[in-house]
Protein backbone atom coordinates (compact mmCIF):
# COMPACT_ATOMS: atom_id res chain seq x y z
CA UNK A 1 0.00 0.00 0.00
CA UNK A 2 0.98 3.70 -0.37
CA UNK A 3 3.88 2.71 -2.75
CA UNK A 4 6.51 0.94 -0.35
CA UNK A 5 8.64 -1.43 -1.97
CA UNK A 6 10.86 -3.65 -0.75
CA UNK A 7 12.21 -7.25 -1.41
CA UNK A 8 9.95 -9.97 -1.44
CA UNK A 9 12.39 -12.77 -0.07
CA UNK A 10 16.41 -12.70 0.50
CA UNK A 11 18.42 -15.70 1.73
CA UNK A 12 22.19 -14.76 3.82
CA UNK A 13 24.34 -16.93 5.69
CA UNK A 14 24.56 -17.56 9.61
CA UNK A 15 27.05 -14.49 11.18
CA UNK A 16 26.70 -12.68 7.63
CA UNK A 17 25.41 -9.02 7.77
CA UNK A 18 22.49 -8.59 5.73
CA UNK A 19 20.44 -5.10 4.38
CA UNK A 20 17.15 -4.82 3.60
CA UNK A 21 16.06 -1.89 1.70
CA UNK A 22 13.03 0.19 1.89
CA UNK A 23 10.99 2.48 -0.54
CA UNK A 24 8.23 4.50 -0.29
CA UNK A 25 6.54 7.59 -1.32
CA UNK A 26 7.59 10.75 0.72
CA UNK A 27 4.53 13.03 0.41
CA UNK A 28 2.81 13.40 4.26
CA UNK A 29 5.78 11.27 5.40
CA UNK A 30 5.51 11.56 9.42
CA UNK A 31 7.90 8.36 10.33
CA UNK A 32 9.24 5.07 9.21
CA UNK A 33 9.11 1.75 11.27
CA UNK A 34 10.64 -1.94 10.91
CA UNK A 35 8.58 -4.57 12.27
CA UNK A 36 9.65 -8.10 12.76
CA UNK A 37 6.96 -10.71 11.92
CA UNK A 38 7.79 -14.65 12.63
CA UNK A 39 5.68 -17.11 10.48
CA UNK A 40 2.08 -17.24 12.26
CA UNK A 41 2.85 -14.51 14.68
CA UNK A 42 2.13 -10.99 14.73
CA UNK A 43 4.85 -8.12 13.85
CA UNK A 44 6.90 -6.95 16.84
CA UNK A 45 8.61 -3.32 16.86
CA UNK A 46 12.37 -3.13 15.54
CA UNK A 47 13.27 0.24 14.90
CA UNK A 48 11.44 3.98 14.10
CA UNK A 49 13.18 6.69 11.90
CA UNK A 50 12.10 10.30 11.56
CA UNK A 51 15.18 11.87 11.11
CA UNK A 52 17.77 11.19 8.38
CA UNK A 53 20.74 9.02 9.72
CA UNK A 54 21.58 5.79 11.12
CA UNK A 55 19.97 4.25 14.48
CA UNK A 56 21.89 1.52 16.05
CA UNK A 57 20.12 -0.70 18.29
CA UNK A 58 22.22 -3.87 19.10
CA UNK A 59 22.70 -6.51 16.38
CA UNK A 60 20.07 -4.05 14.61
CA UNK A 61 20.39 -0.89 12.61
CA UNK A 62 17.82 1.06 10.83
CA UNK A 63 18.88 4.05 8.23
CA UNK A 64 16.46 6.73 6.89
CA UNK A 65 17.08 9.38 3.68
CA UNK A 66 13.96 11.45 3.70
CA UNK A 67 15.14 13.36 0.76
CA UNK A 68 15.05 10.08 -1.43
CA UNK A 69 12.24 8.04 0.43
CA UNK A 70 14.27 5.60 1.58
CA UNK A 71 15.41 3.39 4.33
CA UNK A 72 17.43 0.18 5.25
CA UNK A 73 17.12 -2.42 7.95
CA UNK A 74 20.90 -3.98 8.94
CA UNK A 75 21.05 -6.89 10.23
CA UNK A 76 24.38 -7.99 11.58
CA UNK A 77 25.99 -11.44 13.31
CA UNK A 78 22.92 -13.24 11.62
CA UNK A 79 21.14 -15.92 13.77
CA UNK A 80 18.63 -18.28 12.53
CA UNK A 81 16.39 -17.09 14.64
CA UNK A 82 16.61 -14.12 12.39
CA UNK A 83 14.61 -15.94 9.63
CA UNK A 84 11.18 -13.96 9.52
CA UNK A 85 9.64 -11.23 7.49
CA UNK A 86 10.77 -7.81 8.11
CA UNK A 87 8.49 -5.25 7.09
CA UNK A 88 8.49 -1.77 6.69
CA UNK A 89 5.88 0.66 7.54
CA UNK A 90 5.64 4.66 6.94
CA UNK A 91 3.76 6.91 9.37
CA UNK A 92 0.68 9.19 7.60
CA UNK A 93 -1.92 6.41 8.61
CA UNK A 94 0.00 3.40 8.97
CA UNK A 95 0.80 1.66 5.23
CA UNK A 96 2.40 -1.64 5.84
CA UNK A 97 5.01 -3.12 2.88
CA UNK A 98 4.74 -6.13 1.61
CA UNK A 99 7.61 -7.58 3.95
CA UNK A 100 11.00 -9.49 2.83
CA UNK A 101 11.27 -12.76 4.08
CA UNK A 102 14.46 -13.40 5.01
CA UNK A 103 16.09 -16.84 5.20
CA UNK A 104 19.12 -17.62 7.32
CA UNK A 105 21.36 -20.15 6.19
CA UNK A 106 23.74 -22.39 8.35
CA UNK B 1 1.47 -6.63 31.84
CA UNK B 2 -1.06 -7.84 29.67
CA UNK B 3 -0.52 -7.07 25.93
CA UNK B 4 -3.25 -6.31 23.31
CA UNK B 5 -5.38 -9.40 23.16
CA UNK B 6 -7.88 -10.82 20.13
CA UNK B 7 -11.04 -12.95 20.30
CA UNK B 8 -12.07 -15.04 19.04
CA UNK B 9 -8.40 -16.63 17.82
CA UNK B 10 -10.00 -18.75 14.64
CA UNK B 11 -13.35 -18.29 13.08
CA UNK B 12 -15.31 -20.28 10.09
CA UNK B 13 -18.17 -19.10 8.92
CA UNK B 14 -20.20 -19.25 5.93
CA UNK B 15 -20.58 -16.70 3.23
CA UNK B 16 -23.67 -14.51 3.64
CA UNK B 17 -22.80 -14.43 7.64
CA UNK B 18 -22.40 -11.46 9.84
CA UNK B 19 -19.06 -11.75 12.36
CA UNK B 20 -17.34 -9.69 15.13
CA UNK B 21 -14.36 -9.51 16.29
CA UNK B 22 -12.75 -8.11 19.11
CA UNK B 23 -9.64 -6.24 20.32
CA UNK B 24 -8.71 -5.58 24.23
CA UNK B 25 -5.40 -2.90 23.98
CA UNK B 26 -3.06 -2.61 26.20
CA UNK B 27 -4.44 -0.50 29.49
CA UNK B 28 -3.97 3.15 28.94
CA UNK B 29 -3.36 2.99 25.00
CA UNK B 30 -5.34 5.47 23.38
CA UNK B 31 -4.66 4.73 20.06
CA UNK B 32 -6.26 1.52 18.35
CA UNK B 33 -5.69 0.04 14.95
CA UNK B 34 -7.21 -2.98 12.86
CA UNK B 35 -5.27 -4.31 9.96
CA UNK B 36 -6.29 -7.36 7.92
CA UNK B 37 -3.37 -9.70 6.53
CA UNK B 38 -3.45 -12.07 3.37
CA UNK B 39 -0.40 -14.61 3.01
CA UNK B 40 2.46 -13.56 1.94
CA UNK B 41 1.37 -10.00 2.28
CA UNK B 42 1.85 -6.84 4.96
CA UNK B 43 -0.57 -5.85 7.29
CA UNK B 44 -3.39 -3.62 5.68
CA UNK B 45 -4.48 -0.84 6.89
CA UNK B 46 -7.94 -0.56 7.86
CA UNK B 47 -9.06 2.15 10.83
CA UNK B 48 -7.83 4.08 13.53
CA UNK B 49 -9.47 5.19 16.84
CA UNK B 50 -8.09 7.94 19.16
CA UNK B 51 -10.45 7.24 22.19
CA UNK B 52 -13.63 6.55 21.25
CA UNK B 53 -13.48 8.49 17.83
CA UNK B 54 -12.42 7.12 14.16
CA UNK B 55 -9.33 9.01 13.73
CA UNK B 56 -9.24 7.66 10.24
CA UNK B 57 -10.84 4.88 8.61
CA UNK B 58 -10.01 5.44 5.10
CA UNK B 59 -8.56 1.84 4.64
CA UNK B 60 -12.24 0.30 5.82
CA UNK B 61 -12.76 -1.81 1.99
CA UNK B 62 -16.43 -1.42 1.83
CA UNK B 63 -19.96 -0.66 3.63
CA UNK B 64 -19.38 -4.34 4.74
CA UNK B 65 -16.86 -3.55 7.47
CA UNK B 66 -17.45 -1.11 10.43
CA UNK B 67 -15.49 -0.75 13.93
CA UNK B 68 -16.58 0.40 17.23
CA UNK B 69 -14.62 1.47 20.70
CA UNK B 70 -17.68 2.91 22.67
CA UNK B 71 -16.24 3.33 25.70
CA UNK B 72 -12.21 4.12 24.37
CA UNK B 73 -10.84 0.66 25.58
CA UNK B 74 -12.05 -2.64 23.59
CA UNK B 75 -12.60 -2.44 20.27
CA UNK B 76 -15.07 -4.41 17.80
CA UNK B 77 -14.87 -4.93 14.29
CA UNK B 78 -17.93 -5.90 12.14
CA UNK B 79 -18.12 -7.40 9.11
CA UNK B 80 -21.34 -7.93 7.52
CA UNK B 81 -22.45 -10.35 4.64
CA UNK B 82 -19.28 -11.80 4.78
CA UNK B 83 -17.32 -12.67 1.59
CA UNK B 84 -15.06 -15.32 0.76
CA UNK B 85 -12.37 -12.51 -0.37
CA UNK B 86 -12.79 -11.46 3.30
CA UNK B 87 -10.65 -14.18 4.73
CA UNK B 88 -7.45 -13.27 6.07
CA UNK B 89 -5.77 -12.63 9.38
CA UNK B 90 -7.55 -9.37 11.41
CA UNK B 91 -4.69 -7.81 13.30
CA UNK B 92 -5.74 -5.28 16.68
CA UNK B 93 -2.64 -3.25 17.65
CA UNK B 94 -2.31 -0.74 20.14
CA UNK B 95 -0.24 2.16 21.17
CA UNK B 96 0.68 4.99 23.45
CA UNK B 97 0.26 8.69 22.08
CA UNK B 98 3.91 10.44 23.31
CA UNK B 99 4.44 13.98 22.35
CA UNK B 100 7.58 12.79 20.58
CA UNK B 101 5.28 11.08 17.84
CA UNK B 102 6.68 7.97 17.99
CA UNK B 103 3.61 5.95 17.86
CA UNK B 104 5.14 2.18 18.40
CA UNK B 105 2.29 -0.21 18.03
CA UNK B 106 1.85 -3.47 19.81
CA UNK B 107 0.07 -6.34 17.67
CA UNK B 108 -2.18 -8.65 18.95
CA UNK B 109 -1.83 -12.06 18.11
CA UNK B 110 -4.81 -11.79 15.35
CA UNK B 111 -7.99 -13.51 14.21
CA UNK B 112 -7.54 -15.82 11.56
CA UNK B 113 -11.14 -15.56 9.63
CA UNK B 114 -12.32 -17.89 7.26
CA UNK B 115 -14.99 -17.36 5.10
CA UNK B 116 -16.58 -20.61 3.29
Amino acid sequence: GQNIDQPTEMTATEGAIVQINCTYQTSGFNGLFWYQQHAGEAPTFLSYNVLDGLEEKGRFSSFLSRSKGYSYLLLKELQMKDSASYLCARLAAFYFGSGTKLNVKP
Amino acid sequence: GAGVSQTPSNKVTEKGKYVELRCDPISGHTALYWYRQSLGQGPEFLIYFQGTGAADDSGLPNDRFFAVRPEGSVSTLKIQRTERGDSAVYLCASSPITGEGKNEQFFGPGTRLTVL
